[in-house]
């Protein structure tokens, strides 16, 4: 079946340095997702990378999706303390797994101030 | 409320006991999912219904899980002779439609005696 690995597992940075967490499947992705769970939460959906190559910017968020959509990344640039929580990528396969999503064991990411 | 509703929001219950948990979904959505998690991992797909298709209960870990959705809405987890091991947080979630943003509900926090 599908694998998506995610790494690092942690990260702990100090506030104001920048944080990426990574994402590959095993197969070619139809689309991929990325959720935000804060500690004691519920996953928060982020953003979709539908496109080959596709780069997509929420204020200090940058996502992108890898020309062969077998990978994508999150890069959080100046952290703060309020980007703590577990980021995961979620991808959908396409074809007969249309709509399900496989999640990533999510980077939890710690800021100390 | 507009959002995923669940319940129970905890359960507690001994080993060997059935137990019931319930997801609301946004009204309209057609796609439902269930997904549960571990104490600190990722979220392991159950079961995905959309629309009147057949369910895709690929995830379901043994026979004594199953779910259903009645009218489109409602949908029930039951888990029959619960193990210790099925002890997690169950986690529900909606969607427009196949592929689109998932919207997560609190899940209920199942703890097996």
């Amino acid at each position: 079946g599908q694998q998506v690995m995610q790494i690092p597992q942690y990260q702990h940075v100090q506030e104001g340095e920048d944080f990426t967490t990574y994402c590959n499947s095993s197969t070619t992705l139809s689309n991929i997702q990325w959720y935000k769970q804060r500690p004691g939460g519920h996953p928060v959906f982020l953003i979709q990378l539908v496109k080959s190559g596709e780069v997509k910017k929420q204020k200090r968020l940058t996502f992108q999706f890898g020309e062969a959509k077998k990978n994508s990344s999150l890069h959080i640039t100046a952290t703060q303390t309020t980007d703590v929580g577990t980021y995961f990528c979620a991808a959908n396969a396409g074809g007969t797994s249309y709509g399900k999503l496989t999640f990533g064991q999510g980077t939890i990411l710690t800021v100390h101030p | 409320g507009a959002g995923v509703s669940q319940s129970p929001s905890n359960k507690v219950t001994e080993k060997g006991k059935d137990v019931e948990l319930r997801c609301d979904p946004i009204s309209g959505h057609t796609a439902l999912y269930w997904y549960r998690q571990s104490l600190g991992q990722g979220l392991e797909f159950l079961i995905y219904f959309q629309g009147n298709s057949a369910p895709d209960k690929s995830g379901l870990p043994s026979d004594r899980f199953s779910a259903e959705r009645t009218g489109g809405s409602v949908s029930t987890l039951t888990i029959q002779r619960t193990q210790q091991e099925d002890s997690a947080v169950y986690l529900c979630a909606s969607s427009r439609g196949s592929q689109e943003t998932q919207y997560f509900g609190p899940g209920t926090r199942l703890l097996v005696l």
